[in-house]
């Protein structure tokens, strides 16, 4: 039961152009969200988050909208460059501890 | 800080052998958690402990599968018998309880079951 969903498995994108990663989630007790970008051979590392009571976080070239009605969430990166190239994966929780993740999209950013 | 430790990175064994996985969390973290990704389900979320406790194991697949915590920078999960549907790379995480969410994660163990 996949409480968390990426439907998209990959996304290619110009560099310099936006990035749009999208993320739903079933569960409406979630109240905490995250983005955590993936390397080959590495762990995913934490990217950004945001709580249930904002719809919008941004941290540089990364910005995370959430919609609560519509339970979607998304990711922008813009501008987007060859370095951003990855797996994102989306997770969600309750109480800031027990996180469910999506499948992941990897994105490839042209040069 | 080292981070998340865990050992081996790569496993390749026989169906039905039996496989341990480890993991160090990071010191002063008191939340771990074993995650499974496969190509089909990305990550999936198998066990997590708080202050070495296990609190939801409803993502552990079958009674093949056991985790323990004995002490708060040690935890292992054991696969046996082993069979080839095994076959993904397994992540340990830990985290402080309550503070956001953040996870670190370990660079996982790829585990090949032939």
């Amino acid at each position: 039961d996949q409480q968390v969903k990426q439907n998209s498995p990959s996304l290619s994108v110009q560099e310099g152009r936006i990035s749009i990663l999208n993320c739903d989630y079933t569960n409406s007790m979630f109240d905490y969200f995250l983005w955590y970008k993936k390397y080959p051979a590495e762990g995913p590392t934490f990217l950004i988050s945001i709580s249930s009571i904002k719809d919008k976080n941004e941290d540089g070239r990364f910005t995370v909208f959430l919609n609560k009605s519509a339970k979607h969430l998304s990711l922008h990166i813009v501008p987007s460059q060859p370095g951003d190239s990855a797996v994102y994966f989306c997770a969600a929780g309750q109480d800031n501890n027990d996180m469910r993740f999506g499948a992941g999209t990897r994105l490839t950013v042209k040069p | 800080d080292a981070g998340v430790i865990q050992s081996p990175r790569h496993e390749v064994t026989e169906m039905g052998q039996e496989v341990t996985l480890r993991c160090k969390p990071i010191s002063g973290h008191n939340s771990l958690f074993w995650y499974r990704q496969t190509m089909m389900r990305g990550l999936e979320l198998l066990i997590y402990f708080n202050n070495n406790v296990p609190i939801d194991d409803s993502g552990m697949p079958e009674d093949r599968f056991s985790a323990k915590m004995p002490n708060a920078s040690f935890s292992t999960l054991k696969i046996q018998p082993s069979e080839p549907r095994d076959s993904a790379v397994y992540f340990c995480a830990s985290s402080i309880f309550g503070q956001g969410g953040e996870q670190y994660f370990g660079p996982g163990t790829r585990l090949t079951v032939t």
